[in-house]
């Protein structure tokens, strides 16, 4: 099993839908985990860190579930400009390792 | 505040060639230093990582090793290549704790 695991996409969308990713993680030790977003030979940029209680930033939404090892991410109004691949990423514990998922796929047309 | 250095952007290496490719960050001091790959249409897989002088730690046997001669260096080396090495080389930087980590804008390398 993959330490962790992302739903493959591509998530073919129009402006202005909501979607929303997923993502779980094997570790239950894991103590941090992130969002990046990455464009098209680009390298990856923190989109937002995630936090037990949720968090918002503007369109995008984060959410945690510990006892589920779940991790997902909501993008609300979807823009053409949020096209790209979306990474869910773990920190492993103590030992500082980090780990990424393969990536979601994200189009939105228009 | 704080930037990453990575070179070179690109690079074409016949087979059997050495590589070495270097990473520094600036603006911080004993930072975690990443290697990833990346192969087309992939994800990111780990290579190494360190969280301090002289520590590697090594995820995927291979062809590749990795040293941190200073602080805030990470150098990927290979002694021979082969074609499956090709891919995108991204190092990263981290501070120590849970915190987010912050990429150079990688290398693209094709062994040919």
């Amino acid at each position: 099993r993959k330490e962790v695991e992302q739903d493959p996409g591509p998530f073919n969308v129009p402006e202005g839908a909501t979607v929303a990713f997923n993502c779980t993680y094997s570790n239950s030790a894991s103590q941090s985990f992130f969002w990046y977003r990455q464009d098209c030979r680009k390298e990856p940029k923190l989109l937002m860190s995630v936090y037990s209680s949720g968090n918002e930033d503007g369109r995008f939404t984060a959410q945690l579930n510990r006892a589920s090892q779940y991790i997902s991410l909501l993008i609300r109004d979807s823009k053409l400009s949020d096209s790209a691949t979306y990474l869910c990423v773990v920190l492993m514990d103590s030992s500082y390792k980090l780990i990424f998922g393969s990536g979601t796929r994200l189009l939105v047309r228009p | 505040s704080q930037t990453i250095h990575q070179w070179p952007a690109t690079l074409v290496q016949p087979v059997g060639s050495p590589l070495s490719l270097e990473c520094t960050v600036e603006g911080t001091s004993n930072p975690n230093l990443y290697w990833y790959r990346q192969a087309a249409g992939r994800g990111l897989q780990l290579l190494f990582y360190s969280v301090g002088i002289g520590q590697i730690s090594s995820e995927v046997p291979q062809n590749l090793s990795a040293s941190r001669p200073q602080d805030r260096q990470f150098i990927l080396s290979s002694k021979k290549l082969l074609l499956s090495d090709s891919g995108f080389y991204l190092c990263a930087w981290s501070d120590q704790g849970n915190t987010e980590a912050f990429f150079g804008q990688g290398t693209r390398l094709t062994v040919v």
